[in-house]
């Protein structure tokens, strides 16, 4: 059973905020929400994650509701170097075994 | 800077060959992860490591096998490769009991089996 559902693609104009939905519905208290993307041609790379506060670093913000039942990811001012596929992953802190990454979102940022 | 190094981008193998893909991790990670990349299926986990000699199955583990004899390296093995595992490889790492939890990716291999 698929834990995150996201939209397949998306797009985004140079210098605007990019806002990547992501639904959890079934996310279990010890699940933390974690974000990777991945240009083409390169592996994935990891961008941020939370439990249940907003988080922010120096590539985004994680928004994350308060249900935790849904989260947004926001790239504050998209370049063009940021189109990629964006995955959100559920998973329990410490569980190898649990690192899924689903379909993802493409993002595309357009001049 | 951590890195993750996959021993070939690109490889093309006949049907019924033996094909090892080597992955090599500087940073001292316990967790070595093999994950294949297909169009509109995303990631999925092949197998993993949590230690030297250890193995655990992931999500499609047929028609594979791994070895991790080193800390540092841990092989992808196909027995006898067939045409349906033409497809992206890619390799991961992580610390055991990182709080951060997070995968350090290498560029990946390309396999095509002909």
């Amino acid at each position: 059973d698929a834990k995150t559902t996201q939209p397949t693609s998306m797009d985004c104009a140079e210098g605007r905020a990019a806002n990547l939905p992501c639904n959890h519905s079934t996310i279990s208290g010890n699940e933390y929400v974690y974000w990777y993307r991945q240009i083409h041609s390169q592996g994935p790379q990891y961008i941020i994650h939370g439990l249940k506060n907003n988080e922010t670093n120096e590539m985004a913000s994680l928004i994350i509701t308060e249900d935790r039942k849904s989260s947004t990811l926001i790239l504050p001012h998209a370049t063009l170097r940021d189109t990629a596929v964006y995955y959100c992953i559920v998973r329990v802190a410490h569980n190898n075994n649990d690192m899924r990454f689903g379909a993802g979102t493409r993002l595309t940022v357009k001049p | 800077d951590v890195k993750v190094t996959q021993s070939s981008r690109y490889l093309v193998k006949r049907t019924g060959e033996k094909v090892f893909l080597e992955c090599v991790q500087d940073m001292d990670h316990e967790n070595m992860f093999w994950y294949r990349q297909d169009p509109g299926l995303g990631l999925r986990l092949i197998y993993f490591s949590y230690d030297v000699k250890m193995k655990e199955k992931g999500d499609i583990p047929e028609g594979y096998s791994v070895s991790r004899e080193k800390k540092e390296r841990f092989s992808l093995i196909l027995e006898s490769a067939s045409t349906n595992q033409t497809s992206m490889y890619l390799c991961a790492s992580s610390f055991n009991w990182d709080n951060v939890g997070e995968l350090f990716f290498g560029e990946g291999s390309r396999l095509t089996v002909l």
